[in-house]
């Protein structure tokens, strides 16, 4: 079975630091790997995905995420975080075939605060 | 981006009652949609697979009985929560797939069910 763990629960940063939120998954195959923040009280919003190739993905609103076969690992990194990236934060793996991709396992949240 | 609807997005009612929640996709056909449910400062835990034109997909330990899903149409699916107590109160989001965008979900805004 698939899972995520995402190690860290509370993160705070100062705006303009950078940033680096963990994720480490469990699967069998080759796994879609996704991040999406969820602002308080609403619905999830993609920042980037993984499918196959350069491992190094670019998202939206600055963040990228590296997936390393070797350590399971597709952390989510900005290199200055601004003020309205406080939000939580989920990492999610599905599976590449049968065309189930969509039916994600998510993490359990990473919640980001940042200080002015 | 292809956009998803959930009506309503807060939702009150009285335990014992049924309360039903729909997920419209806007701008695209959703042959499949996902039902989820969160609680508060938890992550997302999938509840059931809606297909349209057939039964839904429930996942294991979700009530069939008491989370009724109907994905009458490419746009629209509905949960009802029937004879609703209070531990059913959680946040639902929904999310939905294009079968041209194999593996890319879009989520919805979530509904916050409180039942008293």
């Amino acid at each position: 079975a698939q899972s995520v763990t995402q190690p860290d629960i509370h993160i705070t940063v100062s705006e303009g630091a950078s940033l680096e939120l963990r994720c480490n998954y469990s699967y069998g195959a080759t796994p879609y790997l996704f991040w999406y923040v969820q602002s308080p009280g609403q619905g999830l919003q993609l920042l980037l995905k993984y499918f196959s190739g350069d491992t190094l993905v670019q998202g939206i609103k600055g963040f990228e995420a590296e997936f390393k076969r070797s350590q399971s690992s597709f952390n989510l990194r900005k290199p200055s975080v601004h003020w309205s990236d406080a939000a939580e934060y989920f990492c999610a793996v599905g599976s590449i075939n049968t065309g189930t991709a969509s039916k994600l396992t998510f993490g359990t949240g990473t919640r980001l605060q940042v200080t002015l | 981006g292809a956009v998803v609807s959930q009506h309503p997005s807060r939702v009150i009612c009285k335990s014992g009652t049924s309360v039903k929640i729909e997920c419209r996709s806007l701008d695209f056909q959703a042959t499949t949609m996902f039902w989820y449910r969160q609680f508060p400062k938890q992550s997302l835990m999938l509840m059931a697979t809606s297909n349209e034109g057939s039964k839904a997909t429930y996942e294991q330990g979700v009530e069939k009985d008491k989370f009724l899903i109907n994905h009458a149409s490419l746009t629209l699916s509905t949960l009802t929560v029937t004879s609703a107590h209070p531990e059913d109160s959680s946040f639902y989001i929904c999310s939905a797939r294009t079968g041209a965008r194999a593996g890319e979900l879009f989520f919805g805004e979530g509904s916050r069910l409180t039942v008293l």
